[in-house]
């Protein structure tokens, strides 16, 4: 199943704020987030791994809550830049002897606007 | 290192022909996906290859295919086309072993007519 992006659309004035959330209907292993602007390839943001450490750089980070099976992507002090469209992968967790690492299942997709 | 490079950049095609694309990994990267991104369905995952091998497939019909050469390039064919599949078609390739993340190439778009 998909997994649910919220909200749908956000829009920001710059230095503002922002919590995107993922949520899934599966247990997860793992969880990508990607941003994708207008007429481009998606580009790797972060990987969240299930019992890893919450991971960021600069002012993105994201949180990954296993027992939820959520994911939320925290931007703050937002900046042009930020603008495009916001989304997660995920890779549930499998059974022994799966493999499904390149396979993702993507939400429908965050647009986040940032207004000077 | 260059990124992944993905040709042509643009195809417009009739009902019932075919259509094969092409992808260039990132060298050293063995693993390559195919993805398939519509306003209505968004990303959808098609094929993944490693070494030449198939290691998992999504749910489209038979007359999407692909396949991996051993310098790790691979192609997409897509047959008998519909007007269904006009979408950008996007490959990724990552580094194999465990979950690595997916580098995306700037896709083809292919119209069909």
């Amino acid at each position: 199943q998909q997994p649910v992006q919220s909200p749908q659309a956000v829009i920001l004035r710059e230095g503002e704020d922002a919590v995107i959330n993922c949520s899934s209907s599966k247990a997860l292993y793992s969880v990508h987030w990607y941003r994708q602007k207008h007429g481009e390839a998606p580009v790797f943001l972060m990987i969240l791994l299930k019992g890893g450490e919450q991971k960021g750089h600069d002012k993105i980070s994201a949180s990954f809550n296993e027992k939820k099976q959520q994911s939320s992507l925290y931007l703050t002090a937002s900046q042009l830049s930020y603008s495009g469209t916001y989304f997660c992968g995920i890779n549930p967790e499998l059974s022994a002897g799966g493999t499904s690492y390149g396979k993702l299942t993507f939400g429908q997709g965050t647009i986040l606007t940032v207004h000077p | 290192k260059a990124g992944v490079t993905q040709t042509p950049r643009y195809l417009i095609k009739t009902r019932g022909q075919q259509v094969t694309l092409s992808c260039s990994p990132i060298s050293g990267h063995r693993s390559v996906s195919w993805y398939q991104q519509t306003p209505g369905q968004g990303l959808q995952f098609l094929f993944e290859y490693f070494s030449e091998t198939q290691r998992n497939k999504g749910n489209f019909p038979g007359r999407f295919s692909g396949r991996q050469f051993s310098n790790s390039r691979s192609e997409m064919n897509v047959s008998t086309l519909e007007l269904g599949d006009s979408a950008l078609y996007l490959c990724a390739s990552r580094v194999a072993g465990g979950y690595s993340p997916l580098h995306f190439g700037n896709g083809t778009r292919l119209t069909v007519t």
